[in-house]
């Protein structure tokens, strides 16, 4: 089982509406979250950390922690063709300094 | 304030080869961390450096080495290279080392894509 799963898709979700993208983490010591955009043929870039339980908001993302059930998403609203890309989701284990990632999930934004 | 850079951008090299890779961080930041991203394994954490020590390492074999020099700038080898190894190796520079707030203030160069054939 890998550490941190996401469902690879392909998302597809129309103009406007909201992206819900899911990870689940195996270790429960993870305390700290990330977000990543990556666009086909570029590098990743962060667009959300979260560190405690609930919802942390930033412009059109959300990104969502529920520890107890050792679940992380991240919500787009309005969705935009420019959100279409490879969204990756990392944790920083308990027993480690570095990030480990999913295996990202693909969205495509529908105009 | 210019971005992290990696070079080459494209390499090509055959089994048993080895490769020398390149990373230039941003002004100011001291450390630099190693990546791996293949489709396989996806993005997996290779090493980092800051002060020109290793300061974290994952769960790679030997044949894959690293160095930084005084001026932060970072050098990632290969050797003895696998054809399991074609991937997109990305480097990432932060101001500081450890901890969420250096992942925070952490950015990825473009990437050198290697082939072994």
């Amino acid at each position: 089982q890998k550490e941190v799963e996401q469902n690879s898709g392909p998302l597809s979700v129309p103009e406007g509406a909201i992206a819900s993208l899911n990870c689940t983490y195996s270790d429960r010591g993870s305390q700290s979250f990330f977000w990543y955009r990556q666009y086909s043929g570029k590098s990743p870039e962060l667009i959300m950390s979260i560190y405690s339980n609930g919802d942390k908001e930033d412009g059109r993302f959300t990104a969502q922690l529920n520890k107890a059930s050792q679940y992380v998403s991240l919500l787009i609203r309005d969705s935009q063709p420019s959100d279409s890309a490879t969204y990756l989701c990392a944790s920083l284990p308990s027993s480690a300094r570095q990030l480990t990632f999913g295996s990202g999930t693909q969205l495509t934004v529908l105009p | 304030k210019a971005g992290v850079t990696q070079t080459p951008r494209y390499l090509i090299k055959t089994r048993g080869q080895q490769v020398t890779l390149s990373c230039s961080p941003i002004s100011g930041h001291r450390s630099v961390s190693w990546y791996q991203q293949t489709p396989g394994q996806g993005l997996q954490f290779l090493f980092e450096y800051f002060s020109e020590t290793q300061r974290n390492k994952g769960n790679f074999p030997g044949r894959f080495s690293g160095r930084q020099f005084s001026n932060s700038r970072s050098e990632m080898n290969v050797s003895t290279l696998e054809l399991g190894d074609s991937a997109l190796y990305l480097c990432a520079s932060s101001p500081r080392t450890s901890g969420v707030r250096s992942l925070e203030t952490q950015y990825f160069g473009p990437g050198t894509r290697l082939l072994v054939l």
